[in-house]
Formats: C-alpha cells, structure tokens, sequence
C-alpha cells in the first residue's frame, strides 16, 4: 500500500529537549515536505527536499532542521523545541517532475512543548 | 509574499444544500488551483483540482471553477451530506521556479442533517 507514515503520532516534550519527528514514504517519490497546521492559519510549509542531500527552507524553518540521506525518509529535528512549536505536523511527499501531481500527507505528529 | 484567502471561514448548511467555498490569489502565473479536505483529526486529502487551461471541472458532487482574469477559484458541494463535513483548504501552485502549494486558512463547513 502506498503511504507515508510518520512516528511519533503524539508527543509531549519540555522545553530544550532535543526531538526528531521521522517521516517515510514507499513510493518512490523525489519530493517530500514538512509542514506545520495552526488554528486559522492553515498549512505551512517549513523545509522541502527535492531529492537526497537536496533540501531548502520553506516559509516557517526557524527552530528546525531536516536531513534527506535516503530517498525514503526525511526526518524533521527540533534541537532545542520551544512552547511555541506546539502544533500539529504533517509530513508529504510527490513525485518532483510532477509539480500538479497529488501530494499525499502523513498522519500527522501532535507535538505540546511545555 | 504569496496571498492565498478563502471566503468563509465557516459555512454552515442543512443537508441536501449547495455549498461554495471560495479562493482567492495573488500570484497570476499560478497555473495549478487544488482543494484539499481535512475530516477531524485525519491528514488532508486532495478531493479535485484543476488546471489553467480549463475554467470547469466537475466530479460527482463536487465542482471546481476558475477565473483566471478576477484570480480567484471556487470549491461547489451540490446536494450535501453530513459526511461532507470538513475543514476545506485551497491551495494554489505558487510558481517562478518555487513549485510550491500556498494552502489558504481552511474553511470549516458544517452539514447538518
């Protein structure tokens, strides 16, 4: 079944510890992204990656750092996570040649820093 | 930067209803105009899009229409069902070499039955 998936689903974290957020897809897809959801915000995009060792700041990639070494995984890194990365996070891949293709989503990781 | 609005913020009809949800941009080369639909606590999907070459595109229930001159592009549910409830995000291709979606806040729309 084509999917990605992303691990932890929930986490609760205190101020300064360091957390990674992993995310995988089996599809083969050249493109993936991370981004955060707010209350009346909307989506917004924190880094993308077009390809492995390829990866660019989205709107939102303060307090963030991700990493592309395979094609399948791009985890997202908060080293020193603040209360206001509290949010939810979705992860999302698509193939790169195909800008209008569908871009599908992860489940979702509800992060609360304290 | 990019504008993306979405007009309402939250819409609210009787099941069997017409619904609209519109969109509108700022980037005139945008050439790829998505609706996305997120269920309570479920990833977003992508429900219908539509491409700047046709100003229609319907499946089933559900229509896409685009006005490329006034930049703006609407989501239309006919006949609404309490399944429909959802927040709705548009989210049109920013482009220039970016490739990216611009996802506006959401609409959350409510059937009742």
């Amino acid at each position: 079944e084509a999917q990605v998936t992303q691990n932890p689903r929930y986490l609760i974290t205190v101020t300064g510890k360091k957390l990674t957020v992993t995310c995988s897809q089996n599809m083969n897809h050249e493109y993936m992204s991370w981004y955060r959801q707010d209350p009346g915000l909307g989506l917004r995009q924190i880094y993308y990656s077009m390809n492995v060792e390829v990866t660019d700041k989205g709107d939102v990639p303060e307090g963030y750092k991700v990493s592309r070494k395979e094609k399948r995984n791009f985890p997202l890194i908060l080293e020193s996570p603040s209360p206001n990365q509290t949010s939810l996070y979705f992860c999302a891949s698509r193939r790169r040649e195909a800008v209008t293709d569908t871009q599908y989503f992860g489940p979702g990781t509800r992060l609360t820093v304290l | 930067g990019e504008n993306v609005e979405q007009h309402p913020s939250t819409l609210s009809v009787q099941e069997g209803d017409s619904a609209v949800i519109k969109c509108t941009y700022s980037d005139s080369a945008s050439n790829y105009f998505p609706w996305y639909k997120q269920e309570l606590g479920k990833r977003p999907q992508l429900i219908i899009d539509i491409r700047s070459n046709v100003g229609e595109k319907k499946d089933q229930r559900i229509a896409v229409t685009l006005n490329k001159t006034a930049k703006h592009f609407s989501l239309h549910i006919t006949e609404t069902q309490p399944e429909d409830s959802a927040v709705y995000f548009c989210a049109p291709l920013l482009s220039g070499g970016y490739n990216k979606l611009i996802f506006g806040a959401g609409t959350r729309l409510a059937v009742h039955p």
